[in-house]
């Protein structure tokens, strides 16, 4: 069983097209990120929701719209796509390493949703 | 201010020889974690490490093996013996406690190991 998967794995798409990931975590975790690799391999954190609630939402476009149903997923919406929103996006979960109870507090990610904006 | 940093863009080894990935992170937080991913060619983000700030004992799994030292606040990564499949980009990252789940990363290191 896949811990944490996005999809779609690839996206290829015109600009000013708007697109969606999706991102499903089965490992009861709390806590939700986005991330955006670019070209140079930076990790860059987007956004994080912790049970459904948005915690962390750094300097990104309002043409980003993250979106939490349940704890088990966060879907990242993206409208109006440039060119520079071409990048891979991770999709990660991680339980709070201060709850004690064992978990370790990693960050688990998926497997990348390679974005392509022509 | 650069939270993790890994002074090592790239780096390059035959293989046999032994390579250490260096990681500096600043923190106030008496509480915190450090994590070391390696992505390899495949792009996947694969757990390595995780190390709180209580546990100064240094770690050895195999070929890989980790210095934790507070005093110079860093945490480095020893690969032994490297071999081709090593060949990846390495990213170190801190969590502090007070912020909860905010991960910072390094910009990575990338190794490469010829054959």
């Amino acid at each position: 069983d896949t811990a944490v998967s996005q999809t779609p794995k690839y996206l290829v798409t015109q600009m000013g097209n708007d697109k969606s990931i999706k991102c499903e975590q089965n490992l009861g975790h709390d806590t939700m990120y986005w991330y955006k690799q670019d070209s140079k391999k930076f990790l860059k954190i987007m956004f994080s929701y912790n049970n459904k609630e948005l915690i962390i939402n750094e300097t990104v476009p309002n043409r980003f719209s993250p979106k939490s149903p349940d704890k088990a997923h966060l879907n990242l919406h993206i409208n109006s796509l440039e060119l520079g929103d071409s990048a891979v996006y991770f999709c990660a979960s991680s339980q709070d390493a201060r709850t004690g109870d064992g978990n370790t507090g990693e960050l688990f990610f998926g497997e990348g949703s390679r974005l392509t904006v022509l | 201010a650069q939270k993790v940093t890994q002074a090592q863009t790239e780096i390059s080894v035959v293989e046999k020889e032994d390579v250490t990935l260096d990681c500096v992170y600043e923190t106030r937080d008496t509480t915190y974690y450090l994590f070391w991913y390696k992505q390899p060619p495949s792009g996947e983000l694969v757990f390595l490490i995780r190390r709180n700030s209580f546990d100064e004992q240094n770690e050895i799994s195999g070929r890989y093996s980790w210095n934790f030292q507070k005093s110079t606040s860093s945490f480095n990564f020893t690969i032994t013996a490297s071999q081709v499949v090593d060949s990846a980009v390495y990213f170190c990252a801190l969590s502090e406690a007070n912020t909860g789940n905010q991960f910072y990363f390094g910009t990575g290191t990338s190794l490469t190991v010829i054959p």
